[in-house]
């Protein structure tokens, strides 16, 4: 059973658009919230992440918009360049019971030049 | 300050042979997770360990599977009697004691032929 829903599988930006990638879960245990980078070959990044007190947190051009009640989550990344070409992760993670990831299936994203 | 360190980057096994994975946390880390991506797929959570100690491993397979972090050197992921299925990315992440934040290796692909 999926526990973090991601979507789209792929995701296709003119450079200096905007990419959004959505995730949503169901576990109400989930109380952090991270968003990774994994380019071919190599192994995730961690780009940003939100604790549910906040509705949005922003670092640079990433920024991860939080809606509790929905439960859902998304990072923008705004004026997307080509070097933002890469697959992306979101995950949720129970911190006061465990401290497992659970990561959505990713989305790849291609900024065109 | 050195990343996460993973050994072997490649590892090709038959089947039936047994394969060692080792992981080296970021310095000043204790805590150790195992993830295993296939092909197409997010990460999906195996164990997790503190120095000498399992703490989850919920996400391990029954059989076959086994994970340990000893006082000195590295954390190692052992697969006993290969079989084409544990074909895959195993990554390793660690964090420090008072951060919620995993910081992932390169990875070992692991082939089984």
């Amino acid at each position: 059973q999926q526990q973090v829903k991601q979507s789209p599988q792929s995701l296709i930006v003119q450079k200096g658009g905007i990419s959004i990638i959505n995730c949503a879960y169901e576990n109400t245990a989930f109380d952090y919230f991270p968003w990774y980078q994994q380019f071919p070959g190599k192994g995730p990044a961690l780009l940003i992440a939100i604790r549910p007190d906040v509705s949005e947190k922003k670092e640079g051009r990433f920024t991860i918009s939080f809606n509790k009640s929905a439960k859902q989550f998304s990072l923008h990344i705004m004026d997307s360049q080509p070097g933002d070409s890469a697959t992306y992760f979101c995950a949720a993670s129970p911190t006061n019971t465990g401290n497992q990831f659970y990561f959505g299936t990713g989305t790849s994203l291609t900024v065109i030049p | 300050n050195a990343g996460v360190m993973q050994n072997p980057r490649h590892l090709v096994r038959r089947r039936g042979q047994e394969a060692r994975l080792r992981c080296s946390p970021m310095k000043g880390h204790s805590h150790v997770y195992w993830y295993r991506q296939l092909p197409e797929e997010g990460l999906k959570f195996m164990v997790y360990l503190q120095k000498e100690n399992i703490i989850d491993e919920s996400g391990m397979p029954k059989e076959r599977f086994s994970a340990e972090f000893p006082k000195e050197g590295p954390s190692i992921l052992r697969i006993q009697q290969v079989v084409r299925g544990d074909s895959a990315a195993y990554f390793c992440a660690s964090s420090p004691d008072q951060g919620l934040e995993q910081y992932f290796g390169p990875g070992t692909r692991l082939t089984v032929t």
